[in-house]
């Protein structure tokens, strides 16, 4: 089954604890993307990934890091995290060769207290 | 960059009504226009997409209209039922583009009531 999966699915922290969330997809996509969702604010971006070793700042990227080592991962990393990074995180990915559907991640709801 | 504006925010109608959402965007290049439903703890999804050279697409109640010359598009959604109760995003995206991103309105809450 095609699919982008993201763990952990819930997590709660405290500030300055460095913390991944992990994202993965099996659709052999070179393009992936992550989001923070917040009341009133849709989907910002917060960095992109064109392809392997190839990433790119999107909208909202401050307090965030990201790497892709492999095509099929793209984690995102909070090395300081505050508690403004509280948000729900979607990982995204999709084919940008075509037009495409664009497949989200179930979500990482996290609380930075 | 894209800029892609959203109304309305919020959207209460009986059911059987029908309801409009409405996007512009700013960037003329952007060629792909897509139009995402989140449920309630749920993950976005493709409802329904369309492309710059066709002005309608329409798939069983829900359709999708686009002005390139005004630089908006808009979704229709006919006979709403309780289950249309969703957040609906917009997205614009210029999918020829060195980076392809696609840009998000900042969604829509449409609350069907019975």
């Amino acid at each position: 089954e095609a699919q982008v999966t993201q763990n952990p699915r819930y997590l709660i922290t405290v500030t300055g604890k460095k913390l991944t969330v992990t994202c993965s997809q099996n659709m052999n996509h070179e393009y992936m993307s992550w989001y923070r969702q917040d009341p009133g604010l849709g989907l910002r971006q917060i960095y992109y990934s064109m392809n392997v070793e190839v990433t790119d700042k999107g909208d909202v990227p401050e307090g965030y890091k990201v790497s892709r080592k492999e095509k099929r991962n793209f984690p995102l990393i909070l090395e300081s995290p505050s508690p403004n990074q509280t948000s729900l995180y979607f990982c995204a990915s999709r084919s940008p060769v075509r037009v495409n559907e664009q497949f989200f991640g179930p979500g990482t709801r996290l609380t930075v207290l | 960059g894209e800029n892609v504006e959203q109304h309305p925010s919020t959207l209460s109608v009986q059911e059987g009504d029908s309801a409009v959402i409405k996007c512009t965007y700013s960037d003329s290049a952007s060629n792909y226009f897509p139009w995402y439903k989140q449920e309630l703890g749920k993950r976005p999804q493709l409802i329904i997409d369309i492309r710059s050279n066709v002005g309608e697409k329409k798939d069983q109640r829900i359709a999708v209209t686009l002005n390139k010359t005004a630089k908006h598009f808009s979704l229709h959604i006919t006979e709403t039922q309780p289950e249309d109760s969703a957040v609906y995003f917009c997205a614009a995206q210029n999918y020829g583009g060195s980076q392809g991103n696609l840009i998000f309105g900042k969604g829509t809450k449409l609350s069907v009531k019975p």
